[in-house]
């Protein structure tokens, strides 16, 4: 089945270090990855949608400038968490949809665990 | 404000319970997917509901979408301590492919 790979599982660091979180699909072509943040025993917050070739398309409130997003190929997406903080620490996820399956669900990734110091 | 409504969000019950999750809107939704989510992983799929009405079971599982598609509820029949974790559903617009999530719904079974 379709697999969406998220790497690193885990990271730790100091705060004001910027973090890269990738997101890639194994076996198909996603024109759109989405990135959520969850904090503990709480829903998928959505922060971002990610465009291949183009801007990403935040939800309001979510700063572009800190959580910045590249889509430069169609298997994968990046999020960067710029000059991190510890009110950064949360887990993140991101999702892709196969382009040529519009009609089928979204597929997730593992998620990232990120825990600023 | 909360576009599905996800209810309850905590449930503690003994093993062999049954029980009943619910989400409700005021959209309609193209289609609807429930997950389950285990700490420190990503969501897993159980099920994707189309149509208005629709039944579908997965073992001690029934999911049904209501038929105006504004709604859906998760019936676990004999709860059993693996079927302990974050229940959520997500609805789709259809508009961009975004997904609206509800609150979940952490299940805890008791041996």
């Amino acid at each position: 089945g379709a697999v969406v790979s998220q790497h690193p599982s885990w990271v730790i660091c100091k705060s004001g270090t910027s973090v890269k979180i990738e997101c890639r699909s194994l076996d198909f072509q996603a024109t759109t990855m989405f990135w959520y943040r969850q904090f503990p025993k709480q829903s998928l917050m959505l922060m971002a949608t990610s465009n291949e070739g183009s801007k990403a398309t935040y939800e309001q409130g979510v700063e572009k400038d800190k959580f910045l997003i590249n889509h430069a190929s169609l298997t994968l997406s990046t999020l960067t968490v710029t000059s991190a903080h510890p009110e950064d620490s949360s887990f993140y996820i991101c999702s892709a949809r196969d382009r040529t399956r519009s009609n089928q669900p979204q597929h997730f990734g593992d998620g990232t665990r990120l825990s600023i110091l | 404000t909360q576009l599905l409504e996800q209810s309850p969000q905590f449930l503690s019950i003994q093993e062999g319970e049954n029980l009943t999750v619910y989400c409700n809107s005021s959209s309609v939704f193209s289609s609807l997917q429930w997950y389950r989510q285990e700490p420190g992983e990503g969501p897993v799929l159980l099920v994707t509901v189309v149509t208005g009405g629709e039944v579908k079971k997965l073992k001690r599982l029934t999911f049904q979408f209501g038929d105006a598609r504004k709604d859906s509820s998760l019936h676990i029949t004999a709860a059993q301590p693996g079927d302990t974790g974050l229940y959520l559903c997500a609805g789709d617009r259809g508009k961009g492919g975004k997904l609206i999530f509800g609150q979940g719904t952490e299940l805890s079974v008791k041996p």
